[in-house]
């Protein structure tokens, strides 16, 4: 089974439109996450959730919302889509706890912005 | 600024040719560091996460290693299976943020 999964796989749309990308986990984790790995691969966190509630939000551009219907998704809706959203996202989860946790990350989802 | 810088950026080596990848940082208060090997296509898998200066942890050929200021990640005669992308990450106590490396991509020839 996959412990954390991500749709689509693979998204190109064209400038100006509306996407969203769905994540799940099965971990039973707290924690969700979604980053931006660049074409230089570099990647960089851009939200974290909290049992639904937001406990991390980089520097990112209004058009990305995050939206946590329950602790087990994590969804990103992208407004008004420009050319330099181009990227890989991916979602992970890690579990709440004292100690330092692990994230679990997603397969990603190949955005390309025409 | 805090900082992670990871080196080199790609490394070849020969099958069995032992060697270690640097990760260095600058941030106020390591919650705890963490070493990813990513496989091209695919999300970061994670191999280790050391909490304070002296801990060493081993997995098979690789053994992480973890000073006041940086990371080592040793591989002992590695195996084309070891290539990937490995990426180092320093979670802060500050705020509780995250800080990716840009990786070391490592190639191992047969």
């Amino acid at each position: 089974d996959t412990a954390v999964s991500q749709t689509p796989k693979y998204l190109v749309t064209q400038m100006g439109n509306d996407k969203s990308i769905k994540c799940e986990q099965n971990l039973g984790h707290d924690t969700m996450y979604w980053y931006k790995q660049d074409s230089k691969k570099f990647l960089k966190i851009m939200f974290s959730y909290n049992n639904k509630e937001l406990i991390i939000n980089e520097t990112v551009p209004n058009r990305f919302s995050p939206k946590s219907p329950d602790k087990a998704h994590l969804n990103l809706h992208i407004n008004s889509l420009e050319l330099g959203d181009s990227a890989v996202y991916f979602c992970a989860s890690s579990p709440s706890g004292v100690l330092v946790e692990t994230q679990y990350f997603g397969p990603g989802t190949r955005l390309l912005v025409l | 600024e805090d900082q992670v810088t990871q080196s080199p950026e790609a490394l070849r080596l020969q099958e069995g040719e032992s060697s270690s990848l640097n990760c260095s940082y600058t941030v106020s208060g390591l919650r705890g560091l963490f070493w990813y090997r990513q496989d091209p296509g695919k999300g970061p898998e994670f191999l280790f996460t050391l909490y304070s200066a002296g801990e060493e942890k081993e997995k098979e050929r690789l053994k992480a290693t973890l000073t006041k200021k940086e990371s080592f990640l040793h591989i002992t005669a590695p195996k084309p299976e070891d290539s990937a992308t490995y990426l180092c990450a320093v979670r802060m106590n500050r705020d509780d943020k995250i800080i990716f490396g840009k990786g070391t991509r490592l190639h191992i020839l047969p």
